[in-house]
């Protein structure tokens, strides 16, 4: 089972550039959703979708687009690159659901912006 | 607003003793608690979580965590620690429904003495 998967998993890159993550799921889930995990912040939540078509702002979504134009992908895109956006990245998915349904997380991209 | 504490950056036990992270939170309402454990190079997987009634919950890998709301605290425990649960173990707050989004805690990193 692939679960969640990230592509790429490393990426180095130039301030001012641009690029897109992708994250994959093949569990059918509704819920999809971006963190990124930086040291002694735990995670947070930059951007979020509850189905195709529709994203939502977290926690901290300066500097990224999302977009959600097939159920199973979720795309994370930087437009121009920051330092300040160097971080590991993960995406995780889930069922809706009027309880918690668990998130199931890809294994992350890091990525370092110089 | 939501908040929560791991005060523990960092814990070393050795392997077969007990263990214990600590964490508190901060909340409005009915709090629904969390444990994630991360691996190295991996995403979060949950351990356990805490939605209502008894407030010792059971979780994978025999983890257990107890709610105590006149201390607002919700501390993981194992007895007995094997060296393959040395990782980094976050704890959460929120999220009752899918739609509703988590507070990540700042993350304990535990190792293992041989």
């Amino acid at each position: 089972n692939a679960g969640v998967t990230q592509t790429p998993k490393f990426r180095v890159l130039k301030t001012g550039q641009s690029m897109t993550l992708l994250c994959a799921q093949d569990m059918n889930h509704e819920y999809m959703y971006w963190y990124r995990q930086d040291p002694g912040m735990g995670l947070r939540l930059i951007h979020y979708s509850v189905g195709e078509g529709t994203t939502a702002k977290g926690e901290v979504p300066d500097g990224y687009n999302v977009s959600r134009l097939k159920k199973q992908n979720f795309l994370l895109g930087l437009e121009s690159a920051a330092p300040s956006q160097t971080s590991v990245y993960f995406c995780a998915s889930s069922f809706p659901g009027t309880v918690y349904q668990p998130q199931h997380f890809g294994d992350g991209t890091r990525l370092s912006i110089l | 607003a939501q908040s929560v504490t791991q005060p523990d950056i960092h814990i070393t036990v050795s392997e077969g003793a007990s263990l214990e992270l600590r964490c508190n939170y901060s909340y409005g309402a009915t709090p629904y608690l969390f444990w994630y454990v991360q691996s190295p190079g991996q995403g979060l997987q949950l351990l356990l979580k805490y939605f209502s009634g008894d407030t010792l919950v059971q979780g994978i890998k025999g983890f257990e965590a107890e709610f105590k709301r006149s201390q607002s605290s919700f501390n993981l425990r194992k007895p007995s620690v094997h060296w393959s649960d040395a990782a980094e173990y976050f704890c959460a707050v929120g999220g009752y429904s899918s739609a509703s989004k988590i507070i990540f805690g700042s993350g304990t990193r535990l190792s293992i003495r041989p």
